[in-house]
């Protein structure tokens, strides 16, 4: 079985401060990775995602995440927050499963940018 | 706008209810995922069909079926509702079952009452 951490369920950050969002798996398979982002009343967006190759991830919106095998983490970060970046944050995992993707998604973390 | 489409919006029903909702995948999207969100549960995977054929299994209830038709639109039926069934239904859709990168529509909001 595979299951996903979002340790912290609320983050508050001052705009322009740097940010880091936190996940960590577990797997006994190799997996795939995402972080998806919700802004209200809206449906879920990828940021970005990790397939293979280099373990620095860059997305959309200026964040990037680091695969790290050892520590099974994934961690969002971005080195300047705006207002606008307030939303939900999800990380996913997904290991393939007789041709099919298996998907869990963590419990969120809120992102509150404070003016 | 991600192009994957869910009606209705919302949707207010009674306890012991049945409710259909849909979803059109982005065009060219063979593969469709429905997820539950509430609250207490977060997200939930509930259900994969791809080129109309049940893919894969999450958290879904004896309750809830779903199916996806040749033209490749899906819908989501809940039936028996109660109470703790009030949620946020998502569709999300991709191009292939192994890729997930999907995308997602703006969700059914579901109250039961």
């Amino acid at each position: 079985a595979q299951s996903v951490t979002q340790l912290d369920s609320q983050v508050p950050v001052f705009e322009e401060a740097p940010v880091e969002l936190r996940c960590n798996y577990s797997s006994s398979v190799s997996v795939y990775l995402f972080w998806y982002v919700q802004y209200p009343n809206q449906g879920l967006q990828l940021l970005l995602k990790y397939l293979s190759g280099s373990t620095l991830v860059k997305g959309i919106n200026g964040f990037e995440a680091e695969f790290n095998k050892s520590q099974t983490s994934f961690h969002l970060r971005k080195p300047s927050v705006h207002i606008s970046d307030t939303a939900e944050y999800f990380c996913a995992v997904t290991r393939r499963s007789g041709g099919y993707q298996k998907v869990t998604f963590g419990t969120g973390t809120k992102l509150q940018v404070i003016p | 706008d991600s192009g994957v489409t869910q009606t209705p919006k919302h949707l207010i029903t009674a306890t012991g209810q049945r409710v259909t909702l849909r979803c059109s995948p982005r065009s060219g999207d063979l593969s469709v995922y429905w997820y539950q969100q509430s609250l207490d549960q977060g997200l939930q995977f509930l259900i994969q069909y791809y080129n109309g054929e049940e893919r894969a299994k999450g958290n879904i209830l004896e309750r809830f079926s779903a199916q996806q038709f040749p033209d490749l639109h899906s819908e989501l039926n809940l039936s028996s509702l109660e109470l703790g069934d009030s949620a946020l239904y998502f569709c999300a859709s991709s191009d292939s079952p192994q890729a997930f990168e999907a995308f997602f529509g703006q969700g059914t909001r579901l109250t039961v009452v």
